[in-house]
């Protein structure tokens, strides 16, 4: 089955700088990866997600790069802010076939903003 | 849209009792959804995967006499714990799956979650 990678298990940045978390994954029929937040307490939200067919999608601070040959994807934050201190999750999962929309997540990145 | 809802958002049980809790898609209609848990500090684990009207498919080492899921409608699931222990204490979180794209893509919504503490 599929087994998702995530690193850092921590990450630290001060306000304003860049940060990036990687993930990889084992299962080359994946096809879908999102990224979730999650705050204390709360469910995870999504943020972002890219599919196998594009490498790169972005949405405002957040960018997130598919690498399919190498199975790895990344999330970047840019300009960060407090209140993008959570933790942070990467997830695989693939539309169709055995085990289809299951999502396998990686063991969470909690990345704190230093003001 | 996308809103999907927890009830309760937190409970505080006696070791031996059973507990539901009810996973509703608010603004839509979900195909699927899943339950998942997770202890503190550590990632979400799938415990069961729910399609209305059928049986729940478990994973791998969930006991499913043990975590009853019901799937009335394309709306709601509940999850019951039957004869929880301190060992089933643990946030419960479900999500609801659906097609997107006229029916190419899934995606999932997750809820608040459900902190269940057994005493």
């Amino acid at each position: 089955g599929e087994n998702v990678e995530q690193h850092p298990s921590t990450l630290s940045v001060q306000e304003g700088d860049s940060a990036v978390i990687k993930c990889t994954y084992s299962d080359s029929a994946s096809n879908y990866f999102p990224w979730y937040k999650q705050e204390l307490g709360k469910g995870p939200q999504l943020i972002i997600d890219i599919r196998s067919n594009v490498g790169e999608k972005k949405d405002q601070r957040i960018a997130v790069t598919l690498n399919k040959t190498a199975k790895h994807f990344s999330l970047h934050i840019t300009e960060t802010q407090p209140e993008d201190s959570a933790v942070y999750f990467c997830a695989a999962s693939k539309d169709r076939g055995q085990g289809a929309q299951k999502l396998v997540f990686g063991q969470g990145t909690r990345l704190t903003i230093n003001p | 849209g996308a809103v999907v809802s927890q009830h309760p958002s937190r409970v505080i049980c006696k070791s031996g009792t059973s507990v539901k809790i009810e996973c509703r898609s608010l603004d839509f209609q979900a195909t699927t959804m899943f339950w998942y848990r997770q202890f503190p500090k550590q990632s979400l684990m799938l415990m069961a995967t729910s399609n209305e009207g059928s049986k729940a498919t478990y994973e791998q080492g969930v006991e499913k006499d043990k975590f009853l899921i019901n799937h009335a409608s394309l709306t709601l699931s509940t999850l019951t714990v039957t004869s929880a222990h301190p060992e089933d204490s643990s946030f419960y979180i479900c999500s609801a799956s659906v097609l997107l794209a006229g029916g190419v893509y899934n995606e999932q919504f997750f809820g608040p979650g459900t902190r269940l503490t057994v005493l």
